[in-house]
């Protein structure tokens, strides 16, 4: 399966501000994973996206997926230290259901 | 119930060693997956068990790796004269019935080292 690109590889925010990191893919895809692997962690399932333009909330998390399911984005809105992490997006890798992950945003964030 | 499990945390072998990484899938998960992360990289696939039919093995690196899962439950990864390029995290997951929407749900790895 095609690999996911993901930007950015890093970032650095103060606390309190946003953030993002997107998704991109060249082909079409059937659903998008989003994953958070936390320092010294094992990923930890965050949401599924399946539809064309979908948009799903978890308190100030914000998962977007593309009209043409190339693309998707999380923006985190006022990050927390509590947020510091790898966010990992992934799509599955054919009829098998093995995922095919980005090489990840790490987020670090300053108090 | 219990979540992934995986043993040992972590090894340390020497290079040329064979080594065995246990995983115990989530009770009831017919679909079992072994995933490698290098430092600071991403997940990268190695192989796939539903249930009882032939695993995917596409993901291998090599012939010195290979899985098995006995009773359709715990899995074992054997890698066969450790390289230090071996030297990584390993991480197992399982899911409900490895369908492609499934979540999956990883254990704490296991820390392999290759001096």
């Amino acid at each position: 399966g095609q690999q996911v690109m993901q930007i950015p590889q890093y970032q650095h925010v103060q606390e309190g501000e946003d953030f993002t990191t997107y998704c991109n893919s060249s082909t079409t895809l059937s659903n998008i994973q989003w994953y958070k692997q936390r320092p010294g962690g094992h990923p930890v399932f965050l949401i599924q996206l399946v539809k064309s333009g979908e948009v799903k909330k978890q308190k100030r998390l914000t998962f977007q997926f593309g009209e043409a399911k190339k693309n998707s984005s999380l923006h985190i809105t006022a990050t927390q230290t509590t947020d510091v992490g790898t966010y990992f997006c992934a799509r599955t890798g054919g009829s098998q259901g093995n995922l095919i992950f980005g090489k990840g945003t790490k987020l670090s964030v300053k108090p | 119930g219990a979540g992934v499990s995986q043993s040992p945390s972590n090894k340390v072998t020497e290079k040329g060693k064979d080594v065995e990484l246990r995983c115990d899938p989530i009770s009831g998960h017919t679909a079992l997956y072994w995933y490698r992360q290098s430092l600071g990289q991403g997940l990268e696939f190695l192989i796939y068990f539903q249930g009882n039919s032939a695993p995917d093995k596409s993901g291998l690196p090599s012939d010195r790796f290979s899985a098995e899962r006995t009773g359709g439950s715990v899995s074992t990864l054997t890698i066969q004269r450790t390289q230090q390029e071996d030297s990584a995290v390993y991480l197992c997951a399982s899911s409900w019935s490895g369908s492609s929407t499934d979540t999956q749900y990883f254990g704490p790895g296991t820390r392999l080292t290759v001096l």
